[in-house]
């Protein structure tokens, strides 16, 4: 059974560099058909696409993050990661680790979420 | 970038039909996904390509794409389908969402 854990601070002081970790179990991230990303839900607010990684370390990003945002990959300890830089408190959002079908860009399964609040 | 306008609420009387709108140019020439999220929960996927519900989710949940609109429509609305609802496309290895219908049940 797949599960994906987000992990990492849940506070953050503005300037500085936001690092989340998601861990997935129940299936490889080296599988072909999937990508593995990362999407955030301000409070109150939307949905916004952070990027993508495919397991070759190719990565797709939201531009409009003005490449803060660094997507990873570990496959050997099947796990991924976010690191956003210069983070402001527009960055508070819940963080969530999904993954993605590479045929249709569609989430077929959500990590749970984590709250990461970026105040001094 | 590509965009996606959800109306930001819909009622619905239980048991009436629950109509939720997702507009975008030329959206007829991509693949439309929907997800429902309940408060406090991480969304889930309820309609794919348009038209294909995953296993689990009842056949009161459809969509249909034409146009510059795609809809998710659900029948039968139940109390327990209250939720927010974002739309989502998939735009030359992009991802973009709608910004949420918040669905409330009369």
């Amino acid at each position: 059974q797949l599960q994906m854990q987000e992990s990492g601070p849940g506070l953050v002081k503005p300037s500085e560099t936001l690092s989340l970790t998601c861990i997935v179990s129940g299936d490889s991230i080296t599988s072909g058909v999937y990508y593995w990303g990362w999407i955030r839900q301000p409070p109150h607010k939307g949905l916004e696409w952070i990027g993508s990684i495919y397991h070759s370390g190719t990565t797709y990003d939201n531009p409009s993050l003005k490449s803060r945002a660094t997507i990873s990959v570990d496959s050997s300890e099947n796990q991924f990661f976010l690191k956003m830089t210069s983070v402001t408190a527009a960055d508070t959002a819940v963080y969530y680790c999904a993954r993605l079908k590479t045929v249709g860009g569609y989430v077929d399964f959500w990590g749970q979420g984590t709250l990461v609040t970026v105040s001094s | 970038s590509y965009v996606l306008t959800q109306p930001p609420s819909v009622s619905v009387a239980p048991g009436k039909t629950a109509r939720i709108s997702c507009e975008g140019i030329n959206i007829a020439s991509k693949s439309v996904h929907w997800y429902r999220q309940r408060p406090g929960q991480a969304p889930i996927l309820v309609i794919y390509y348009d038209s294909d519900r995953p296993s689990g989710i009842p056949e009161r949940f459809s969509g249909s794409n034409s146009g510059n609109t795609a809809t998710l429509t659900i029948s039968g609305v139940e109390p327990g389908d209250e939720a927010d609802y974002h739309c989502q496309v998939w735009d030359s290895t992009t991802v973009v969402f709608g910004g949420g219908t918040k669905l409330t049940v009369l």
